[in-house]
């Protein structure tokens, strides 16, 4: 089964809005990431969090990581037509990169 | 460019046939892995390598077979093709460091009839 779960599986928003997506996961990891994939392409990586963090920032992009829940939640702030895509959350445990199930997030104008 | 090539774009296979898609990248990473994508399953691993000789499974490795001779290449291997491996395949690349990010390929659509 997959390491994570997204939530939720679908999201549909107004430009301007904020976007936030939640992961859950099931073992302790290293670190959580969250890429990005636009239909039918390659997935490109948004954000890194390590274990020992709690939030980050990367412009628009916003992670907080809770490891005593095993979850995460990436929010992107004033969203545009341009974010919709589909988000993944992806855990790092040794040498593995295991990926959750995804959000995909539809931004109109 | 630098990056991770994945070879080929499309493919479609008849059931019992084998082939091998190629995955290289160029940014001398250590560790490599192969996904599959279906809808709504997100990505499954199905192989990795932490580098050249040294191979492990993921989630799904069954029907596919992988070899790491060399630090650059990273292929994978049908070896009797049914049409539960129609999918879409991602290769994809990292240094060692806890804090290093993937870098995607931009897939392989692989269609079994």
């Amino acid at each position: 089964s997959q390491q994570g779960e997204e939530d939720p599986q679908a999201l549909s928003i107004q430009e301007g809005e904020n976007a936030t997506m939640n992961c859950s996961y099931k073992t302790s990891i290293n670190n959580l990431q969250w890429y990005r994939q636009n239909s039918g392409r390659g997935l490109v990586h948004l954000i890194l969090i390590r274990s020992n963090e709690r939030e980050k920032h990367s412009g628009r992009l916003r992670v907080t990581l809770d490891t005593s829940k095993k979850s995460s939640s990436l929010l992107i702030t004033a969203s545009r037509a341009a974010d919709t895509a589909s988000y993944f959350c992806a855990t790092r445990t040794a040498s593995k990169l295991t990926f959750g199930t995804g959000t995909r997030l539809q931004v109109t104008l | 460019n630098a990056g991770v090539t994945q070879t080929p774009k499309f493919q479609v296979l008849k059931t019992g046939q084998s082939m091998t898609l190629q995955c290289a990248q160029d940014m001398n990473h250590e560790y490599m892995s192969w996904y599959r994508q279906d809808p709504g399953m997100g990505l499954r691993l199905i192989h990795y390598s932490v580098g050249a000789g040294i191979t492990d499974q993921g989630e799904v490795p069954n029907g596919y077979n992988v070899s790491r001779s060399t630090t650059e290449d990273f292929p994978l291997r049908l070896l009797s093709a049914a049409p539960s491996q129609t999918s879409v395949y991602f290769c994809a690349s990292s240094y060692e460091g806890q804090g290093a990010r993937y870098t995607f390929g931009s897939g392989t659509r692989l269609t079994v009839v």
